[in-house]
């Protein structure tokens, strides 16, 4: 089956880096997404990963290894707008159809003066 | 402003009843995706539609079906409403079928179900 796990909350101080966590078992893995959402709008798109390593896109940098199904989103230099949950999302076969992506339950981050 | 569009933004009605909700993807995206984000559940996806033909099928009740039209935009129909049906309901698009694409999320639509 499939299945993706992230942490439900973290916090951290403003200014730091945090990084947040993702793992996921899938069949027919084409790739990671990670998702911004602040609370009661929509998903907006951060990042994407199909190759091992790591993407960096200004204060955002999302990490892949294919082999141990783990990826990570690291936030440098937080601000007080970089509070919202983190979705991860996985890109794969499910229930006979292809590519159809699965999102975790997301993480909370709080960030603090 | 992700240009994908959502009516209406709220929609109060009682169980048993039925109600459409209506999505226009961004112009020139093929692909029609929706969500039904749950405070307890998280993001799940429900279908995706491709230049109007069902292209997956996920976690959605035989309760609700969808479509999408010949001008790209698509619809989704709940009936039979109970209380557990009550959710943000999104709409995203992309410009192709389901490999790499990012999808783009709409305002969302707040169903509330007394």
């Amino acid at each position: 089956g499939q299945n993706i796990d992230q942490p439900t909350e973290m916090t951290a101080t403003e200014g730091a880096i945090v990084q947040i966590n993702c793992t996921y078992q899938t069949s027919g893995f084409n790739g990671l997404f990670w998702y911004q959402q602040h609370a009661g709008e929509a998903p907006t798109f951060l990042s994407y990963n199909v190759l091992d390593g790591l993407e960096e896109k200004g204060r955002f940098s999302s990490f892949l290894s294919r082999s141990k199904g783990y990826s990570y989103l690291l936030l440098k230099e937080l601000q007080m707008k970089d509070s919202a949950s983190y979705l991860c999302a996985a890109l794969g076969h499910y229930g006979g159809a292809t590519n159809k992506l699965i999102f975790g339950t997301g993480t909370l981050l709080a960030v603090q003066p | 402003d992700s240009g994908v569009t959502q009516t209406p933004k709220h929609l109060i009605t009682a169980t048993g009843q039925r109600v459409t909700l209506r999505c226009s993807p961004r112009s020139g995206d093929l692909s029609v995706y929706w969500y039904q984000q749950s405070l307890d559940q998280g993001l799940q996806f429900l279908i995706q539609y491709y230049n109007g033909e069902e292209r997956a099928k996920g976690n959605i009740l035989e309760r609700f079906s969808a479509q999408q039209f010949p001008d790209l935009h698509s619809e989704l129909n709940l009936s039979s409403l109970e209380l557990g049906d009550s959710a943000l309901y999104f709409c995203a698009s992309s410009s192709s079928r389901g490999e790499y694409n990012e999808q783009f999320f709409g305002p969302g639509t707040r169903l509330t179900v007394l």
